[in-house]
């Protein structure tokens, strides 16, 4: 069960350009969202989060947007950078426990 | 900063050997918990610990699955009979809270892998 989709198994972008990633999911009792940012040969790192209930939340070049509505979370990378070229996963977690469900994850590949 | 740590970062084993993968979770961490990532696929959770039980587990964590807490440092997942479908990334995560604690939300805190194959 795709509880968690990223229907973009890759994307590139120009360097200094904004990158945006897309995820959606379809339990409507997810409540706190994440994304994870994956190296070759490395464990997820956490990036940013959002909870339910907010639309926005910002850190730096990064800033997640929820749309609860939708069902739908994006993730926005303004400037990209080189050193961003990685995989990036949404993750979500529901109310009823700990465990987080992930996409399959956007390969982001930042042209120089 | 402090991080979690697994190993070995590869075990290659035959079908029907019992492995065990090491973990050590970042120390004042409460919250233990194993994902795999089967090669393509997406992160899967297994299961998760906390005060020396199980709080939660996924379909795939069956009789042939079982973790440990040994002593006070490491968090252990043992595969007793492997099948050639459990060939794998496993990913050790911990937190310091409870994910939905009050009012404060906490993400998982992940270490680098232990690639199985089994052969």
């Amino acid at each position: 069960d795709q509880q968690v989709k990223q229907n973009s198994p890759s994307l590139s972008v120009q360097e200094g350009r904004i990158s945006i990633l897309n995820c959606d999911y379809t339990n409507s009792m997810f409540d706190y969202f994440l994304w994870y940012k994956k190296y070759p040969a490395e464990g997820p790192t956490f990036l940013i989060s959002i909870s339910s209930i907010k639309d926005k939340n910002e850190d730096g070049r990064f800033t997640v947007f929820l749309n609860k509505s939708a069902k739908h979370l994006s993730l926005h990378i303004v400037p990209s950078q080189p050193g961003d070229s990685a995989v990036y996963f949404c993750a979500a977690s529901a109310n009823t426990g700990n465990q987080f469900y992930f996409g399959t994850g956007t390969s982001l590949t930042v042209i120089p | 900063e402090p991080e979690v740590t697994q190993t070995p970062s590869h075990q290659v084993t035959q079908m029907g050997q019992e492995v065990i993968l090491r973990c050590v979770p970042i120390s004042n961490h409460l919250y233990f918990y194993w994902y795999r990532q089967i090669l393509g696929q997406k992160v899967e959770f297994l299961v998760s610990f906390y005060n020396n039980e199980i709080s939660e587990k996924s379909e795939i964590f069956d009789d042939q699955f079982s973790v440990e807490r040994p002593d006070g440092s490491n968090f252990t997942l043992k595969i007793r009979s492997t099948k050639l479908e459990d060939s794998a990334m496993y990913f050790c995560a911990s937190s310091d809270r409870d994910t939905h604690f009050v009012a404060r939300y906490n993400e998982q805190f992940f270490g680098p892998g232990t690639r199985l194959t089994v052969l």
